[in-house]
């Protein structure tokens, strides 16, 4: 059983670089997509953009500007660097594996999610 | 990008009931249409994917339906685990875009 689970600071200053990254056991990183999206307290569901175990990225235009994910394989690790936060960068932070459909290896969902990590941009 | 609206955006039912939630893209997205149940202070768990196929291990009582703008998500006989928000997606195009939500609630 594939679990996720994030990690990095609950609390970052406006104007700085939320760092969080997302550690996979249960199997490997390779040969999937990976990644994340956030949830606002008491809002709805954003995708932020994916990683492939290789490095190549898609990003969500509304963040590409300030959004960078990477991938560790030998740690089984991929992260997430979200630079210039403001208060309206906080929220619950979910890493996910992203599946393919069967039929179209170009379209995804999100089979597997992390707990979540609420980070909240203050100062 | 391709607007997901769901609809009602809260319910209340009895356990047993027969609960409808839809959700409408602002553009075709085909059957690239998938469902999640988030249980508050939790993560998503996926229900539904390709509009109609039943994740493993999902209860058969949750189904999905639709193609083009249109989507259903039934739940024919309400449990008690349940209630939880219900949200779709549309994987059709990036960005990979989601429902409001459908907040479903105890009578």
């Amino acid at each position: 059983q594939v679990q996720l689970q994030g990690s990095g600071p609950g609390l970052v200053k406006p104007s700085e670089t939320l760092s969080l990254t997302c550690t996979v056991s249960g199997g490997s990183i390779s040969s999937y997509y990976w990644s994340w999206i956030r949830q606002p307290p008491g809002k709805g569901l954003e995708w932020i953009g994916y990683i492939y175990y290789s490095g190549s990225t898609n990003y969500n235009p509304s963040l590409k500007s300030r959004v960078t994910i990477s991938v560790d394989t030998s740690k089984n690790q991929f992260s997430l660097n979200l630079s210039s936060v403001t208060a309206a960068d906080t929220a619950v932070y979910y890493c996910a594996r992203v599946r393919a459909y069967y039929y179209d290896s170009s379209r995804y969902y999100f089979d597997y999610w992390g707990q979540g990590t609420l980070v909240t941009v203050s100062s | 990008d391709i607007q997901m609206t769901q609809s009602p955006s809260s319910l209340s039912a009895s356990v047993g009931d027969r609960v409808t939630i839809t959700c409408r893209a602002s553009q075709s997205i085909r059957s690239y249409l998938n469902w999640y149940q988030q249980i508050p202070g939790k993560a998503p768990k996926l229900l539904i994917y390709a509009a109609s196929s039943l994740q493993s291990g999902v209860p058969s009582r949750f189904s999905g339906s639709g193609s083009g703008t249109d989507f259903t998500l039934i739940i024919s006989s309400l449990q008690p685990e349940d209630f939880a928000t219900y949200y779709c997606q549309q994987s059709y195009s990036t960005p990979l875009t989601f429902g409001g939500g459908t907040k479903v609630e105890i009578k």
